[in-house]
């Protein structure tokens, strides 16, 4: 069963933050974030393993609730480059080498 | 970040053709994943390829489709007889040094017409 996004776009202007959820009703042994631009191949952002960890990368972190099985990515004073689609994948393998099972997505749009 | 490519980057076939869609790592892999993604949708796992061998499939990948590492470097993805319906890009991933991390290559676009 896949993961479930929300929101499922968002519209924001430049320097304005935003949240994006992930939901599984899997236990999971790692979340992974991707952002996808039109006609592109889906870029990795960052991994999440069980045990909740937090991580950062520039002005974009993450965080993952193993008791809940949910993750947020948040996006900070958000960038033209930043729009596109967001996708969580979840591994819910075991190991980490499993197979990713993506969420729907969800497009951001950031305007100047 | 391991870089790889695939060619074609675009495939135009007819309905019934084979098809066979390239992923060349710039280094040694056991691991690789194929993926796919119609047109507007989420990415799909179809499968995964261990040391020469299928680790795991999903529903989509039927008798229809083969993976193989037909020299040792590269991984084949092949579509025996394709249907509309197979439309899509086709991302094969590679994993990164740390582990669980999957990198995809830029992908081939499947048109069946």
């Amino acid at each position: 069963q896949q993961p479930v996004q929300s929101p499922q776009a968002v519209i924001l202007r430049e320097g304005e933050d935003a949240v994006i959820n992930c939901s599984s009703s899997k236990a999971l042994y790692s979340v992974h974030w991707y952002r996808q631009k039109h006609g592109e191949a889906p870029v990795f952002l960052m991994i999440l393993l069980k045990g909740g960890e937090q991580k950062g990368h520039e002005k974009i972190s993450a965080s993952f609730n193993e008791k809940k099985q949910q993750s947020s990515l948040y996006l900070t004073a958000s960038q033209l480059s930043y729009s596109g689609t967001y996708f969580c994948g979840t591994n819910a393998g075991g190991t980490s080498y499993g197979k990713l099972t993506f969420g729907q997505g969800t497009i951001l749009t950031v305007h100047p | 970040e391991p870089e790889v490519t695939q060619t074609p980057s675009h495939q135009v076939t007819q309905m019934g053709q084979e098809v066979i869609l390239r992923c060349v790592p710039i280094s040694n892999h056991l691991y690789f994943y194929w993926y796919r993604q119609i047109l507007g949708q989420k990415v799909e796992f179809l499968v995964s390829f261990y040391n020469n061998e299928i680790s795991e499939k999903s529903e989509i990948f039927d008798d229809q489709f083969s993976v193989e590492r037909p020299d040792g470097s590269n991984f084949t993805l092949k579509i025996r007889s394709t249907k509309l319906e197979d439309s899509a890009m086709y991302f094969c991933a590679i994993p990164h040094l740390q582990a669980g991390v999957q990198f995809f290559g830029p992908g081939t676009r499947l048109t069946v017409l």
